[in-house]
Formats: C-alpha cells, structure tokens, sequence
C-alpha cells in the first residue's frame, strides 16, 4: 500500500476550516485514500474515503489532486472536539490498513 | 454509521492469567475483523486478521500461541492473551470489515479494551 506524509502536528482555530494535507505520491491506481481520526483513548473513527473524485460527507470534505499524490481533508467548522490524531491511509481493496504517524490536531478556543 | 463493540472496555488481571476480548459487529456482518494493539504514544499495530470460518493470520512477530482468535461467526471475534504477563499491558482495538453496498471496503474500529497486567 501507498506510503503517506503527514505533518507531525498542527493547530487550528475553533470555528474555523482545518485543512489537514496528506503526500501520497507513491499511490496506485486502485488505491483508495482514508482518512481516520483518533481522539485520546479511543479506538480510531472513520472519516471518509475517496479514490479520484472529491468527496464530502456530514464530517469532512476530502480532496485529492488530480495527479492523486496528494489530498487535504478539510474539517469546515472545527471544534474543540475534533482534537485529534488524523490518519491519512493509502490501501488497496481487500487489503489491510497500516497506520503511520498521522497528524495532532489541537482546536484551540 | 456502522458500529462496532468490544467487551470488556477494561480489565485488570494478575500476571499468568488469561484474558478474552470480545468484538461484535452490531448492525453488518463481517467476515473479516483485525486486531491491534497500540502502546502509549505509538500508532496502532496490526496484530492479525481474523476470517470468519478459517484460521487467524498472524503478523510478523505476533505469536500465535499466545495471542489466540477465534472468529466463529459472522458478528463475533474473539481474541484471548494467554498466559498474560506485564509486558501485554496495553490497548487492544478490534475492527471489522463492512463490504455491504455502497460501503467499499471499510473497517470500521471499536472502542479499544485497557488490558493492565499485574
């Protein structure tokens, strides 16, 4: 599965949109992106996912670059809840999900 | 969405012991869950992977024979740490694959069980 780049870790602003980027320029064809989160002591939660098009769900909005080397997940208006470890997966159907170092987000009022 | 739950959500026991954790898939059934197991500010590590009918496939380093899973049904995984000693303290989070429509291939993670060692 693709190798992911994240930033170790990033602030934001409460009320504000979070742009969490991610580098996968290895990915595949058949690769899709995931993203998940991790609050403190709690097992991760799925976000969203994408192959090639945009997505936008009720938590995030997901946004992969043409070339898919690399996407942003995009929290519109964050929260003091959404202080977490973000995950930025690259997998293949039917394959195992490998969790890297994610990004800390820290919302601050 | 999707849930996923484990039982128990924490448990303490003697070293020596053995101590089973339950996964249920509530509202899909999975034929495929996985187990993991993460450290204090470490990132989660795929122990094995657990298919409904088979037998478990194991990481690199995971030892089987410690780390037993039984898989019997299509909402059900069980993961059992024998013989548990210190060094198994940690936080254990199962997930479960949901190939439903319209769901891909995602896994979706329970809550984690606080396994502490004495």
């Amino acid at each position: 599965d693709a190798k992911t780049t994240q930033p170790p870790s990033m602030d934001c602003a409460e009320g504000r949109a979070a742009n969490l980027p991610c580098n996968h320029s290895t990915i595949s064809g058949n690769e899709y992106v995931y993203w998940y989160r991790q609050i403190h002591s709690q097992g991760p939660q799925y976000i969203i996912h994408g192959l090639k098009n945009n997505e936008t769900n009720e938590m995030a909005s997901l946004i992969i670059t043409e070339d898919r080397k690399s996407s942003t997940l995009i929290l519109p208006h964050a929260t003091l809840r959404d202080t977490a470890v973000y995950y930025c997966i690259g997998k293949a159907a039917g394959n195992k999900l490998t969790f890297g170092g994610g990004t800390r987000v820290l919302v601050k009022p | 969405g999707a849930v996923v739950s484990q039982h128990p959500s924490r448990v303490i026991c003697k070293s020596g012991t053995s101590v089973k954790i339950e996964c249920r898939s509530l509202d899909f059934q999975a034929t495929t869950m996985f187990w993991y197991r993460q450290f204090p500010k470490q990132s989660l590590m795929l122990m094995a992977t657990s298919n409904e009918g088979s037998k478990a496939t194991y990481e690199q380093g995971v030892e089987k024979d410690k780390f037993l899973i039984n898989h019997a049904s299509l909402t059900l995984s069980t993961l059992t740490v024998t013989s548990a000693h210190p060094e198994d303290s940690s936080f254990y989070i199962c997930s479960a694959r949901d190939r439903g429509p319209g769901n891909g291939d995602t896994q979706y993670f329970g809550p984690g069980t606080r396994l502490t060692v004495l």
